[in-house]
């Protein structure tokens, strides 16, 4: 199964509406998770099970989608928030990766 | 508190050989698949590997299948990847990873791996 994040990367300022898409190349029912990774750190669990937020996480993440077609948004984007999202699915193995989609401050 | 901390990384020739441990603490370690993730310079995450609780099923990537072995020692907490004939291609950061079943909820902070001559 690959999964097509877009975009690869976007510009937003602090404050801004952030979306990015995860599509699946074959239905995986409601086995995604999403992650955030800042440079030179490990990947952080921030959704999984599509919509459901990982404990500690601020409720400006949520995520959606059904099938194949996902997201993940951000509400309204804080200075902390910038980094690389990958989304994941967990339909089976090997459970790969989106490519990653890098937020970048405007 | 929940930790995974890798070790054993560095720098390894062609065709040589490298073995990643991954010590678990906090959580029955025993009761979970555990992953390994790995991250080349600048690239994107690719599952490596996993194993289940008990360590009799083990499954692979195509890319390292035949050359890497994980394993664990439930009774020392530890998970291993053992790297043989290793490539320029194999350089990255190595995580492991412990599965909440839909998810890697928690993630070891990586050892570098370089292969290089």
């Amino acid at each position: 199964i690959q999964l097509t994040q877009s975009p690869s990367s976007l510009s937003a300022s602090v404050g801004d509406r952030v979306t990015i898409t995860c599509r699946a190349s074959q239905g995986i029912s409601s086995d995604l998770a999403w992650y955030q990774q800042k440079p030179g750190k490990a990947p952080k669990l921030l959704i999984h099970a599509v919509s459901t937020l990982q404990s500690g996480v601020p409720s400006r993440f949520s995520g959606g989608g059904s099938g194949t077609d996902f997201t993940l948004t951000i509400s309204s984007l804080q200075p902390e928030d910038f980094a690389t999202y990958y989304c994941q699915h967990f339909n089976s193995y090997p459970f790969t990766f989106g490519g990653g989609t890098k937020v970048e401050i405007k | 508190e929940v930790l995974l901390v890798e070790s054993g990384g560095g720098l390894v020739q062609p065709g040589g050989s490298l073995r990643l441990a991954c010590a678990a603490s906090g959580f029955t370690f025993s009761s979970y698949w555990m992953y390994w993730v790995r991250q080349a310079p600048g690239k994107g995450l690719v599952s490596v590997s996993r194993i289940n609780g008990d360590g009799r099923t083990t499954n692979y990537a195509d890319s390292v299948k035949g050359r890497f072995t994980i394993s664990r020692d439930n009774a020392k907490n530890t998970l291993y990847l053992q790297l043989n004939s290793l490539s320029a291609e194999d350089t990255a950061v190595y995580y492991c990873a412990k599965s909440r079943g839909n998810a890697f909820d928690i993630w070891g902070q990586g050892t570098m791996v370089i292969v290089s001559s």
